[in-house]
């Protein structure tokens, strides 16, 4: 299975500002994913991140707040713009690859926004 | 849109009791796979089922894919102090490579 990192493990940040994560995966992957968990709460998708094109956004998420870049197979990010406290949540990156495209998760990346 | 209704929502057992938890949907998946989640980490995968009636299993773990294609249960047996955690199952949709997630079930054992 392929091991996923992100950076960073946590951030605490004001309100306004944006925050950039960044998730590196070991092998060559198929597939990296974006979600959100809120607080107590179950997955959601934001996006798929493309290799060298624009990422594919699930209804409710949009560029403009969360942009994502994919410069190659093995490394994403994903930018939180303009935080607010509704922002906090934890994000976490995952990917997919051979030989079966079981999908694994990164640690996550807590922030809380105030 | 797709949605997995997971239950139960929590359970609080006793060490060495068995513990089962399903998910359906309304929808069809291609594959079915469920993860636990401890405290301040992401999912770990435990099992992914790809065959309508596959059974698989992983240690005390026991999952299997519904005939319809549209459920999914997970047994643990025996449990023990480091089962606890959320359990989550996710589906994949027919011809899409995202997860859809059910709400979790939350494992509290009393030793």
């Amino acid at each position: 299975s392929a091991v996923i990192s992100q950076k960073p493990s946590r951030d605490i940040c004001q309100r306004g500002t944006s925050l950039t994560i960044q998730c590196q995966v070991d092998s060559q992957v198929t597939m990296m994913f974006w979600y959100r968990q809120q607080p107590g709460q179950s997955l959601t998708l934001i996006a798929t991140a493309n290799q060298g094109s624009e990422a594919t956004y699930e209804s409710g998420f949009v560029i403009d707040k969360f942009p994502i870049s994919r410069p190659n197979l093995t490394f994403s990010t994903l930018t939180v713009s303009n935080m607010s406290p509704e922002d906090s949540s934890i994000y976490l990156c995952s990917a997919t690859g051979p030989p079966r495209n079981e999908q694994f998760f990164g640690p996550g990346t807590r922030l809380t926004v105030l | 849109g797709q949605q997995l209704n997971q239950s139960p929502q929590s359970m609080f057992i006793q060490e060495g009791e068995d513990v089962s938890m399903n998910c359906t949907s309304s929808s069809i998946f291609n594959t079915w796979l469920w993860y636990k989640q401890d405290p301040g980490e992401g999912p770990v995968l435990l099992i992914a089922l790809y065959k309508a009636g596959e059974l698989t299993s992983n240690g005390r773990l026991t999952a299997q894919f519904g005939i319809t294609r549209k459920d999914s249960f997970l047994n643990i047996s025996a449990s023990i102090p480091s089962d606890v955690g959320i359990y989550f199952c996710a589906g994949q949709p027919q011809g899409a490579q995202k997860l859809v997630f059910g709400q979790g079930t939350r494992l509290t054992i009393n030793p």
